[in-house]
């Protein structure tokens, strides 16, 4: 499972507020991704990190935010929830800067009403 | 950005039959092509990959093929079993790494 977890697994929140996932990772790499999976789409990539405070837009950034503090740990922030937030998130490692693999964690499953 | 499609949306298949699915990407610099898995209520799990530098890569039942002038390339799944029923997704990137994910396909294998 390239010794990555995410939490909360599962969360159900309302319109409006703010929720933040986590994604821990416990062997150094130093290259994560968050994706967002919805039927009909695939996985989209909504930010990534390539290192400490380093991080980008993917293809569907708007009303999410991300920080890395620390090499472990990569948030993933809704500001403001919406009902188009809700989805599967998916956190990714990608083990090496000359290599194109990527391992995903388990998931978390957000609701919001 | 990359555009990848995928076909067919579901497929169905006897058991011990084989099985294909189709990508094609728009990015003519992508150059790494991974197909994952993915099982209900799972994470998606590399099965194969494969660079812009091979035609083809097998390993065991399944293979993969690429035709980098006509920007496609395909899974094959021999001799499928039951527990090849899944969500199947291929994906393309380039230099930047950033990986962009077909549509998926959910395979049955019927018994």
């Amino acid at each position: 499972d390239a010794g990555i977890t995410q939490s909360p697994r599962h969360k159900v929140t309302e319109t409006g507020t703010p929720v933040t996932l986590r994604c821990h990772q416990t062997e150094n790499h130093r290259y994560m991704y968050w994706y967002r999976q919805d039927p009909g789409h695939g996985l989209r990539l909504i930010h990534y990190s390539y290192g400490v405070k380093d991080t980008d837009k993917g293809e569907v950034s708007d009303g999410y935010s991300v920080s890395r503090s620390k090499t472990e740990d990569f948030l993933l922030t809704l500001e403001s929830a919406t009902s188009s937030q809700t989805s599967v998130y998916f956190c990714a490692i990608r083990p090496g800067q000359n290599t194109d693999t990527q391992y995903f964690g388990p998931g978390t499953r957000l609701t919001v009403l | 950005g990359e555009n990848v499609e995928q076909h067919p949306s579901t497929l169905s298949v006897q058991e011990g039959d084989s099985a294909v699915i189709k990508c094609t990407y728009s990015d003519s610099a992508s150059n790494y092509f991974p197909w994952y898995k993915q099982e209900l209520g799972k994470r998606p799990q590399l099965i194969i990959d494969i660079r812009s530098n091979v035609g083809e890569k097998k390993d065991q039942r399944i293979a993969v093929t690429l035709n980098k002038t006509a920007k496609h390339f395909s899974l094959h799944i021999t001799e499928t079993q039951p527990e090849d029923s899944a969500v199947y997704f291929c994906a393309a990137s380039s230099n930047d790494y950033k990986l962009s994910f077909g549509a998926g396909t959910t395979v049955t294998v019927r018994a």
